[in-house]
């Protein structure tokens, strides 16, 4: 079974500086995917990034990337030059190839100006 | 292109009643799957629909069945609702096409029991 935990209930940033979230993920599989999605107030899930786990280099889409220890089964993710628009809920979640998702319990991030 | 889109955006049910709640796929995607959302909690997998059938389910009880049709929509039906039904609950979809089998979320139905 797989297992995903996010041991940061709420982060807070200020506008224009860089924070990390934390992921730690549990799984026996060899093969699956990791994501992270936001969540804002008008609760519309939004993929961010994605990470094959047999890819080692890291994923990066503009302002977000992330940092994937795959023998620490560790999945963080990093958002620079944060903006008031990136506050929202974080979820790191898991996929096994054509499987279901498994989410954390999320982190609620506010970026203030 | 059309999203995922759900149908309605907040229901309001008493406890025993029943309720259905519908998806419409993003265009090009066969798969889709139904997670629940309680207040303040990550989503939690229900069932997941390929070709009309489910294919995998969750740790959810018999109360919560679901349908596809041949168009790829899907329909999620709760039984003799509970209080503790109250969630969001979200459609994804998805498609093995191109090998990525990202999922992409719909809005989502806000279902509150009383």
């Amino acid at each position: 079974a797989q297992t995903v935990t996010q041991s940061q209930p709420e982060m807070s940033v200020q506008e224009a500086e860089t924070v990390t979230l934390s992921c730690t993920y549990d799984t026996s599989e060899n093969n699956y995917y990791l994501f992270w999605y936001k969540q804002p107030p008008s609760r519309q899930m939004i993929l961010v990034i994605r990470q094959e786990a047999y890819k080692q280099q890291n994923a990066t889409e503009n302002r977000f990337s992330v940092n994937f220890q795959k023998a620490a089964k560790s999945f963080s993710l990093k958002i620079s030059d944060s903006q008031l628009g990136d506050t929202a809920m974080y979820f790191c979640a898991a996929e096994v190839y054509g499987n279901k998702l498994v989410f954390g319990a999320g982190t609620i991030l506010r970026v203030k100006s | 292109d059309a999203g995922v889109t759900q149908s309605p955006t907040h229901l309001i049910k008493t406890r025993g009643q029943q309720v259905t709640l519908r998806c419409s796929p993003k265009s090009g995607h066969d798969t889709v799957s139904w997670y629940q959302q309680a207040l303040g909690q990550g989503p939690q997998f229900i069932f997941q629909y390929y070709e009309e059938e489910e294919r995998q389910r969750g740790n959810f009880p018999d109360r919560f069945s679901g349908h596809q049709f041949p168009n790829y929509s899907s329909e999620l039906n709760v039984n003799a609702l509970l209080l503790g039904d109250s969630a969001l609950y979200l459609c994804a979809s998805s498609t093995v096409a191109g090998n990525t089998y990202e999922q992409y979320f719909g809005p989502g139905t806000r279902l509150t029991v009383t």
